[in-house]
């Protein structure tokens, strides 16, 4: 299976910083990484897929990068609603594997 | 709009069965990929399996800890999606999401994503 790690497992910062989490594959995947926000209590949403390609809807201040085996999301200016917890996931074969979240406080 | 919602979820019995449902609307069900992620209470996401389209014979996909318990179905006249789960542990306690995988169209590019989550069904194993 592939192991997927993201850092940091949580972080916090102010209103308008930018913030950047990482997400490392333990084997090349190329471009198959997603990534997603969860709200307490409510259901994942797709932020970016295939690692850099937001996600219709979703505000131009999130951003992804990154190819092989390191990835990055990056929050451009944070907002207050940008308080979640941030999952990637590989989509490159079977099972499906989530890094473990990282948790941002604003 | 695109919606997927979750059902028969509920306390049961270690040992025990249970059968969610997930029905869809707003997209056309037949074309895409279904997938069941859960959530453990305070933990993170879990894949738990993924049931292809007829085209791809409805062949099924599951996580190594509920392969031979669980069984992922789909049923495209009802545009529902389902997950047999026999054989209950503790530890299958979890938020239960069906979510909306890949379509299964021409010109498709090869990457997925969940792109439609429902809201949710809850499992609660205990005795």
């Amino acid at each position: 299976d592939i192991q997927m790690t993201q850092s940091p497992s949580s972080l916090s910062a102010s209103v308008g910083d930018r913030v950047t989490i990482a997400c490392r594959a333990s084997q090349n995947i190329g471009i198959y990484l997603n990534w997603y926000q969860q709200e307490p209590g409510k259901a994942p949403k797709l932020l970016i897929y295939a690692a850099s390609t937001l996600q219709s809807g979703v505000p131009s201040r999130f951003s992804g990068g990154g190819s092989g085996t390191d990835f990055t999301l990056t929050i451009s200016s944070l907002q207050p609603e940008d308080s979640a917890t941030y999952y990637c996931q590989q989509s490159y074969n079977f099972p499906r594997t989530f890094g473990q979240g990282t948790k941002v406080e604003v | 709009e695109v919606h997927l919602v979750e059902s028969g979820g509920g306390l049961v019995q270690p040992g025990g069965s249970l059968r969610l449902s997930c029905v869809a609307s707003g997209f056309t069900f037949s074309d895409h990929y279904m997938d069941w992620v859960r959530q453990a209470p305070g933990k993170g996401l879990e894949w738990v399996g993924r049931a292809r389209n007829r085209a791809h014979s409805y062949t099924a996909e599951h996580a190594a800890s509920v392969k031979g318990r669980f069984t992922v179905l789909r049923d495209d006249s009802r545009n529902s999606l389902y997950l047999q789960m026999n054989r209950l542990q503790t530890e299958d306690t979890a938020v239960y999401y069906c979510g909306r995988g890949c379509p299964d169209l021409p010109n498709w590019n090869g990457y997925c994503a969940f792109d439609v989550w429902g809201q949710g069904a809850l499992v609660t194993v205990s005795s």
